[in-house]
């Protein structure tokens, strides 16, 4: 059974910094593209990042970029987001999600998702 | 960027009524199309990926078709536990984007 686990969410002042993690299991972890989704309170999806199997490539949202990294161990079957600088706009549930793709490095949509972390950003 | 515009934002129908959500996108987007159903409090869950096709132990009332800009989701018979906000969520392009939801509710 794949499954998806967030850590590291939690309260965070403007300008600081947070590490999102996300445990994977019940798949071959290396295979995949995986992704981070958020979703502000009451509103809608909102793709982050993504990167590769072997993290050869990233994408990010120009929301994020410059401000957030993702990457991934293949070791310990884990994603990460380091999110620094972090902005109100940033509050939201972050997802993690098992993209769709494990051959091309190109995102293609999200097949299994974690049960999300909450991420608030305020003074 | 590709922006997809859902509609309606919110319908509300009888169990067993057949019930049709669109997806327009503003470019081609060929069958790079995935719907998501979410449910309160949980996360996203894949239905339909690349336009049409059913993700697997996904129940056959649910379907989907369509190919370029424009693209329909349907229920064919609406049951309780369908209570969710349903995403389109195209793949051609990056970034990966959304459309702003539908909200189904039981009348």
């Amino acid at each position: 059974e794949v499954q998806l686990v967030e850590s590291g969410g939690g309260l965070v002042k403007p300008g600081g910094s947070l590490r999102l993690s996300c445990a994977a299991s019940g798949f071959t972890f290396s295979s995949y593209t995986m992704d981070w989704v958020r979703q502000a309170p009451g509103k809608g999806l909102e793709w982050v990042s993504s990167i590769s199997n072997s993290s050869s490539y990233i994408y990010y949202a120009d929301s994020v970029k410059g401000r957030f990294t993702i990457s991934r161990d293949n070791a310990k079957n884990s994603l990460y987001l380091q999110m620094n600088s972090l902005r109100a706009e940033d509050t939201a549930v972050y997802y993690c999600a098992r993209d769709r793709d494990f051959w091309s490095g190109v995102p293609a949509g999200g097949d299994y998702w974690g049960q999300g972390i909450l991420v608030t950003v305020s003074s | 960027d590709i922006q997809m515009t859902q509609s309606p934002p919110s319908l509300s129908a009888s169990v067993g009524d057949r019930v049709t959500i669109t997806c327009q996108a503003t470019q081609d987007i060929s069958n790079y199309l995935n719907w998501y159903q979410q449910k309160p409090g949980k996360a996203p869950k894949l239905l339909i990926y690349d336009a049409s096709n059913l993700e697997i132990g996904v129940p056959s009332r649910f379907s989907g078709r369509g190919s370029g800009t424009d693209f329909t989701f349907t229920i064919s018979s609406l049951q309780p536990e369908d209570i969710a906000t349903y995403y389109c969520q195209q793949s051609d392009n990056l970034p990966l984007t959304f459309g702003g939801g539908t909200k189904v509710e039981i009348k």
